[in-house]
């Protein structure tokens, strides 16, 4: 298996501009989590999904954020209009099930953000 | 409100030795802990693991403990080595949520 993919790696981008951030996680899993890394927060949850449908946003920061995830094999992040402080790392992750079992979170390698 | 503390930002050991993670929660529900190991220019990566009903889990090098009455939990590595330098986040979840807590990671540098 590929492990969960994520698409760009890198994006550097202006402020204002819309961002949109892949994932395609591992076959199988029903659980998606999007994450953000920061040097002041560490790494946060943003929002996840089961078997596609969102259940918790609620570490979405603001209505700027917004999350799909149409197909069981694919969802994105979206930031519109982008901000010099969303500059982050953001990570997808998926598992089978969950975390309080022996289904851990596998996560894909992060696309770091830069908005100037 | 941090639920999740990892209060030592970076730890710096000596090949061959003992490196001491050390990990505080706040939310008494959570009972499930996890430790990940995060190389840069990756995503973290599952290290091990410990459910609240015992208080020691062992995979080869790596052990960790876990003292529910102080709230707090620590990851042992022996030997060190080179290879275990990363970002090691330690993470919670429980109380009926699938969440996983993270803490804010501490690096680790095995110095050969």
């Amino acid at each position: 298996d590929a492990g969960v993919i994520q698409s760009p790696r890198h994006e550097v981008t202006e402020m204002g501009q819309e961002v949109t951030l892949r994932c395609k996680p591992i076959s199988g899993h029903d659980y998606l989590f999007w994450y953000r890394q920061t040097m002041m927060r560490g790494l946060e949850l943003l929002i996840y999904f089961n078997n596609n449908v969102p259940i918790d946003d609620s570490g979405m920061p603001e209505d700027r954020f917004s999350a799909k995830m149409p197909n069981a094999s694919f969802s994105t992040l979206k930031i519109q209009p982008s901000e010099p402080r969303d500059s982050a790392v953001y990570f997808c992750a998926s598992s089978r099930g969950l975390a309080g079992g022996t289904d851990t979170q596998y996560f894909g390698p992060g696309t770091r953000l830069t908005v100037l | 409100d941090q639920q999740v503390k990892q209060n030592s930002p970076s730890l710096s050991v000596q090949e061959g030795r003992i490196s001491i993670l050390n990990c505080d929660y706040t939310n008494s529900m959570f009972d499930y802990f996890l430790w990940y190991k995060k190389y840069p220019a990756e995503g973290p990566t599952f290290l091990i693991s410990i459910s609240s009903i015992k208080d020691k889990n062992e995979d080869g090098r790596f052990t960790v403990f876990l003292n529910k009455s102080a709230k707090h939990l620590s990851l042992h590595i022996v030997p060190s080595q080179p290879g275990d330098s990363a970002v090691y986040f330690c993470a919670a979840s429980g109380g009926g949520s699938e969440k996983l807590v993270f803490g804010k990671g501490t690096k680790l540098t095995v110095n050969p």
